[in-house]
């Protein structure tokens, strides 16, 4: 079983900062989605990548298949940025296994 | 396009009833999921479809039934809620499998079983 590992789990930061977002998981993977939770409860996709990097506005997500390791990349956060982000790993079961989720707070 | 529906939003059941938790997509996709997500642990998948008239165990599935009634819709029973059934629901979807495909996920459903 993929075991997936998020740190850190809680982060605060000020507006304006740059963020990073660590994902760890266990064992190879086709595919790693990373997710945003809003205040809400809603849930959406932000990036699915499986090799390199990929950017969306002040996004940024990149992935080393060798290290087992992606990163997520907020720069210039925002308050609107609060939120939980999620990494998933998609694995040979064609399933996602989830981390535990991030709580970012981005301060004014 | 509305996404991903799910109703109710909101339940309350008392131990030993039953209920099923509905799920409709509109984006012609192939594969749905049902999660649940508890505080302090990572989403759980409970059952999933690839397609259309299949539907496989996830990590999560006892206590759990579930129905892929056509390619629009997937709902979720429980037969006999318990509190350890007390939890959020997500249903989701895609247009196949999660390593090629994002997932779009539904509003949630917040299930409280006394």
């Amino acid at each position: 079983k993929n075991e997936v590992e998020q740190s850190p789990q809680n982060l605060t930061a000020q507006e304006g900062e740059f963020i990073t977002i660590n994902c760890s998981y266990s064992v190879g993977i086709s595919a790693l989605h990373w997710l945003q939770q809003h205040p809400g409860g809603g849930i959406v996709s932000l990036f699915m990548l499986s090799s390199g990097k990929k950017k969306h506005g002040r996004l940024i997500a990149t992935i080393n298949i060798q290290e087992k390791h992606s990163s997520l990349h907020i720069t210039a956060s925002h308050p609107r940025d609060s939120a939980v982000y999620i990494c998933a790993a998609s694995g040979s079961a064609r399933q996602l296994t989830f981390g535990s989720g991030t709580q970012l707070t981005v301060l004014p | 396009n509305a996404g991903v529906t799910q109703t109710p939003k909101f339940q309350v059941l008392k131990t030993g009833q039953s209920m099923t938790l509905q799920c409709a997509q509109d984006m012609n996709h192939n594969s749905m999921y049902w999660y649940r997500q508890d505080p302090g642990m990572g989403l759980r998948l409970i059952y999933y479809s690839a397609s259309e008239g299949t539907t496989d165990k996830g990590e999560v599935p006892n206590g759990y039934n579930v129905s892929r009634l056509n390619k629009r819709e997937f709902s979720l029973r429980l037969e006999s809620a318990a509190p350890s059934q007390t939890s959020v629901y997500f249903c989701a979807s895609s247009l196949s499998g999660t390593e090629n495909y994002e997932q779009y996920f539904g509003p949630g459903t917040r299930l409280t079983v006394t």
